[in-house]
């Protein structure tokens, strides 16, 4: 069974330059979530996806981040424009497990290493 | 608000012997809490998890201890192997809402 797949696996931006990062969760997996993790802390959720409809994205800036998830299976996050604390690793993780229980059973990607310059 | 918090930055242990990794929360409606262990350029990756109404789940050579007073758990790992090198990251979940997760403990299995 293939794992979630992330691209591209490194990034380098300027300050005020966008950026978009893709995932693909593994098959048939309706829960899809995106993290943050900045360097020397544990990942942060962004936003949550259950299909193609978001659960919770109550710690996505949204003046700059947007997400979203075609079809109900890849999906995209982007940052713009990009702000040199935006640098960390972007980390998209998936889950069969429907809601409550998804969290309990979450299988993660390779992530995004994002430098912003 | 750090709701859940991994003190020791980095342990170091030899091999064969027991690797003890700590983890406190402040919240108490946190029901289920994992372990993750993450290589370097890898996602995160489910090691073992238990649920609060047990105090010890074992599996292999992990066990993860719960002491819900104290609000505190930890991770054994016995006999600890060079393979066991990674980072550990500790996460609870409130009724299946998001994970939290620390900031991580380096663990270095010395040969």
């Amino acid at each position: 069974e293939a794992g979630v797949a992330q691209s591209p696996r490194y990034k380098i931006i300027e300050k005020r330059q966008s950026v978009a990062f893709w995932c693909n969760p593994i098959s048939g997996h309706a829960t899809l979530y995106w993290y943050q993790q900045i360097l020397g802390q544990g990942p942060k959720l962004l936003i949550q996806f259950q299909n193609n409809g978001v659960v919770d994205d109550s710690q996505l800036p949204k003046d700059r981040f947007s997400a979203e998830r075609l079809k109900g299976v890849d999906s995209t996050l982007k940052i713009q424009p990009a702000k040199l604390e935006d640098s960390a690793v972007y980390l998209c993780a998936s889950s069969s497990i429907p809601l409550p229980a998804s969290s309990y059973e979450q299988y993660f990607g390779p992530g995004t290493r994002l430098t912003v310059t | 608000d750090q709701q859940v918090k991994q003190n020791s930055p980095s342990l170091s242990v030899q091999e064969g012997r027991i690797s003890i990794l700590n983890c406190d929360y402040t919240n108490s409606m946190f029901d289920y809490f994992l372990w993750y262990k993450k290589y370097p350029a890898e996602g995160p990756t489910f090691l073992i998890s238990i649920s609060s109404i047990k105090d010890k789940n074992e599996d292999g050579r992990f066990t993860v201890f719960l002491n819900k007073s104290a609000k505190h758990l930890s991770l054994h790992i016995v006999p600890s192997q060079p393979g066991d090198s990674a980072v550990y990251f500790c996460a609870a979940s409130a009724g299946g809402n998001k994970l939290v997760f620390g900031a991580g403990t380096i663990l270095r299995v010395k040969s």
